[in-house]
């Protein structure tokens, strides 16, 4: 099994640039996640989705952060404007329903300048 | 609310030493618990999980956890700690009803050669 991908790997950008993460879950799992990690606040749930379907996005810092989740197979996270208090890891994560262990990915280290 | 406690932010052991790193948990039903560890600039890799039975669980890696519900803990153990161990540790409670994964604030080990 591939497990959770997530691209890009690493990201700089400047200020105000639009960024988009990209996640493909683990096949047949119907959950997805996105955490954020940061030195002062931790790992946080940011948002999940239940088969594609937005569940608890109470996690979303503010409204220039969205998902999505066209498909099973495919998640985006993206942040509109970007700012430098967005620098972060940013992880992917997912599970099939029911079985409740959480599997993530090697994470997203973006870097706002 | 739910949360997770480890109270050790750094610990330093010897190669060859045994480990115990610690958690806590506030959480009113019987919780799914996790350990993951995170090397550096690497995603988060599962070690154990508890989710009900057998109170000592075994792990990858050579790492235990035990639970006990009495003292609301759930501490990771390793009887001989390699080089290799050095990395940060985190504790995590699921949410049954929801999917939500409240991870701790995680604890890093330093290992002395």
């Amino acid at each position: 099994d591939a497990g959770v991908i997530q691209s890009p790997r690493h990201e700089v950008t400047e200020m105000g640039q639009e960024v988009t993460l990209r996640c493909k879950p683990i096949s047949g799992h119907n959950s997805l996640f996105w955490y954020r990690q940061t030195m002062m606040r931790g790992l946080e749930l940011l948002i999940y989705f239940n088969n594609n379907v937005p569940i608890d996005d109470s996690g979303m810092p503010e409204d220039r952060f969205s998902a999505k989740m066209p498909n099973a197979s495919f998640s985006t996270l993206k942040i509109q404007p970007s700012e430098p208090r967005d620098s972060a890891v940013y992880f992917c994560a997912s599970t099939p329903t029911g079985l409740h262990t959480i599997y993530f990915g090697e994470g997203s280290w973006l870097t706002v300048v | 609310a739910q949360s997770v406690t480890q109270p050790d932010i750094h610990i330093t052991v010897s190669e060859g030493a045994s480990l115990e790193l610690r958690c806590n948990y506030s959480y009113g039903a019987t919780p799914y618990l996790f350990w993951y560890v995170q090397s550096p600039g690497q995603g988060l890799q599962l070690l154990l999980k508890y989710f009900s039975g057998d109170t000592l669980v075994q792990g990858i890696k050579g790492f235990e956890a035990e639970f006990k519900r009495s003292q609301s803990s759930f501490n990771l153990r390793k009887p001989s700690v390699h080089w290799s161990d050095a990395a940060e540790y985190f504790c995590a409670v699921l949410m049954d009803s929801s999917y939500k994964l409240i991870f701790g604030s995680g604890t890093r080990l330093l290992v002395r050669p």
